[in-house]
């Protein structure tokens, strides 16, 4: 594809209940990052995704929050027992990361706006 | 560990006039420095970026940014504005090892006056 796509764009969800979020990042990028904004506010980062390494999740905000990269491509955010404060915009970026470079341009997708009722 | 401040939650121009959206950071060593963009109802767009090089960095609708070592800052600027260029503006950092992320700031909102 020509971008990032996400889906749902949106999801609407009642509290206690489980929710996926998905990201297709840009083909043979390897970095591949999860945001959450919160209404006109800034991008607080979740989990980065790179190569093989092991994932940076020092962002997730609790242990109901997880994330997983299948074959170095797609990702899926969970959120366990949704709660009211977890209404937000999810982003999901990515970039592609020669050998030897640490970060690059990130290009973004449109995100997901989960509305937890 | 490495972090971005954008002391401005809001900045007011009339068009026409010169903007300056500041932003400064702290990282480890050498920094990767970027803006984006976030027009209403649209995604984050990556405008410029500052990798190594020349310290003034020109990026896209003719916006520019002037890396500043010694003060740390990585301002955002462009010589006459337009009501166009409106939207939330974030400045982001990355320190050079490969275990550094992407940092962005909170966010500066720019409201374009006609």
């Amino acid at each position: 594809g020509a971008g990032v796509s996400q889906s749902p764009s949106n999801k609407v969800t009642e509290k206690g209940k489980d929710v996926e979020l998905r990201c297709d990042p840009i083909s043979g990028h390897t970095a591949l990052y999860w945001y959450r904004q919160s209404l006109g506010q800034g991008l607080e980062f979740l989990i980065y995704f790179q190569g093989n390494s092991a994932p940076d999740k020092s962002g997730l905000p609790s242990d109901r929050f997880s994330a997983e990269r299948t074959g170095g491509s797609v990702s899926t955010l969970t959120i366990q027992r949704t709660q009211q404060e977890d209404s937000a915009v999810y982003l999901c970026a990515s970039s592609f990361l020669p050998s030897g470079s640490s970060t690059d341009t990130q290009y973004f997708g449109p995100g997901t706006r989960l509305t937890v009722l | 560990a490495q972090s971005v401040a954008q002391p401005e939650d809001q900045v007011n121009v009339a068009e026409g006039n010169p903007l300056t959206v500041k932003c400064t950071y702290s990282v480890s060593g050498n920094p990767y420095l970027f803006w984006y963009v976030q027009y209403p109802n649209r995604g984050l767009q990556f405008l410029l970026k500052y990798i190594t090089g020349d310290n003034l960095v020109k990026g896209s609708y003719g916006f520019e940014a002037e890396f500043n070592k010694s003060q740390t800052s990585f301002h955002l600027k462009k010589p006459s504005a337009l009501v166009s260029d409106s939207a939330l503006y974030f400045c982001a950092v990355s320190g050079y090892s490969s275990a550094s992320k992407i940092i962005f700031g909170s966010g500066t909102r720019l409201s374009i006056r006609p």
